[in-house]
């Protein structure tokens, strides 16, 4: 079985300040890792997403994320935040059914980034 | 222009009536899905489909139903709504090359939020 741990429910950071959004996974076979973000009243985007090579990913607006397997995880970073990257950020893993027969994706339970000003 | 669009937006539908979610993609993309999402967790799969006229059981399929009537069109269809299916639901679409090779970058539509009274 497969499952992704975001254990931070809530963040708030200050305009301009560093961020980190934690992400742990647990798999059996190679994963592949997403990070999407949902702005209010909108559906989910894709930021980044990695499978193989550097463990550093680069995304959107700025987001990069680093996947470590040796410690299971896929953290999403950003230098300097803005306001308007307050939204709920899903940690997403890809794998195979025990059948092999169709790729499930479990999501996170989010993380809500609130950035004051 | 939005290519996964969900209608309605919003609904308030009552015990025991029936709810019909719809979706429609312009991505050309085979595979669509119903999700659902609930406050502090996570996305979870009710139904998807890989052809026209042919739907599968996701995670928690029971008292959803689907139908694919076209590769463009998906809906989701409550036939006694109950009031523990008050969520939101996320209509998605994927390429079938993508979701083979493992990648399965979902394109979102904004969601339904769905209130049973």
């Amino acid at each position: 079985a497969q499952s992704v741990t975001q254990p931070d429910a809530r963040v708030t950071v200050s305009e301009g300040a560093s961020l980190q959004l934690r992400c742990k996974y647990s798999s059996s076979g190679t994963p592949y890792l997403f990070w999407y973000v949902q702005y209010p009243r909108q559906g989910l985007q894709l930021l980044l997403k990695y499978y193989s090579g550097d463990p550093v990913v680069q995304g959107v607006n700025g987001f990069e994320a680093e996947f470590s397997k040796s410690n299971s995880s896929f953290h999403l970073r950003k230098a300097s935040v803005h306001w308007s990257d307050s939204a709920v950020y899903f940690c997403v893993l890809s794998g195979f059914m025990l059948s092999g027969s169709f790729n499930k994706l479990t999501f996170g339970a989010g993380t809500r980034l609130a950035v004051c000003p | 222009e939005a290519a996964v669009t969900q209608s309605p937006r919003s609904k308030v539908a009552v015990t025991g009536g029936k709810v019909t979610l719809s979706c429609h993609q312009t991505n050309n993309h085979d595979y669509m899905y119903w999700y659902r999402q609930d406050t502090g967790h996570g996305l979870r799969l009710i139904h998807y489909s890989y052809v026209a006229d042919s739907t599968e059981k996701g995670d928690i399929p029971d008292g959803y139903k689907a139908s694919r009537p076209s590769q463009e069109n998906f809906s989701l269809i409550l036939e006694l709504a109950s009031l523990s299916q008050t969520a939101v639901y996320f209509c998605a679409s994927s390429d079938a090359t993508d979701r083979e090779m493992g990648e399965n970058t979902l394109y979102f539509g904004a969601g339904t939020r769905l209130s049973v009274l």
